[in-house]
């Protein structure tokens, strides 16, 4: 089945800073990704998605880049802000049930 | 529009014991989907319900879990006899297609 690894597990940046987070997934047939973010007391929320023929996307602050060929992909937010500090999944996922494979999360910490 | 709804938020009980956590769907939602998750690891899949059936159940770790979703609508998740490795963090989501909507979360602690 699939596998999905994310670094870094915790991520403290300055406001204003960009901050990176990085996938890698193993099953070459995942073609959907998305991105959750938990704030505490909540569920996930998806932030952004990108499809396997899509090679980025960005909305506003944030950002999504997908290499099929490593099977790496990566969330960019820039100029953080302290809103910002939550907790981020990556996943992948395939056509049919479009159930996602997550990693383990990304504690993003966003000091004013 | 409301949105998933998971109820209790909280759950303590002594192992052995039972539970059942309930999940409410966004209206209309016909995929209902449960997840759990183990304090600083992953979000696993647990099962996945399309209307009132099990589409893939293939999550759920042993016959001590039972899913039900009547009618298509609000499904429960029941953990009998509980045990400590139970413990966690259950998520239900509902989604039209591909794009999936969270619930809070139902915190449960076996001790």
């Amino acid at each position: 089945g699939e596998n999905v690894e994310q670094h870094p597990s915790t991520l403290s940046v300055q406001e204003g800073d960009s901050a990176v987070i990085k996938c890698t997934y193993s099953d070459s047939a995942s073609n959907y990704f998305p991105w959750y973010k938990q704030e505490l007391g909540k569920g996930p929320q998806l932030i952004i998605d990108i499809r396997s023929n899509v090679g980025e996307k960005k909305d506003q602050r944030i950002a999504v880049t997908l290499n099929k060929t490593a099977k790496h992909f990566s969330l960019h937010i820039t100029e953080t802000q302290p809103e910002d500090s939550a907790v981020y999944f990556c996943a992948a996922s395939k056509g049919g049930s479009y159930i996602p494979t997550f990693g383990r999360g990304t504690s993003l910490i966003v000091h004013p | 529009e409301a949105g998933v709804t998971q109820f209790p938020s909280h759950s303590v009980i002594e192992k052995g014991q039972t539970v059942t956590l309930r999940c409410d769907p966004i209206s209309g939602h016909d995929n209902l989907y449960w997840y759990r998750r183990v304090m600083g690891k992953e979000i696993k899949f647990l099962l996945h319900f399309v209307k009132e059936s099990k589409q893939d159940e293939s999550g759920m770790p042993n016959n001590r879990f039972l899913a039900e979703r009547t009618g298509g609508t609000y499904s429960t998740l029941k953990v009998q006899p509980a045990e400590l490795e139970d413990s966690g963090v259950y998520f239900c989501a509902s989604s039209l297609s591909y794009e999936q909507y969270f619930g809070p979360g139902t915190r449960l602690t076996v001790t």
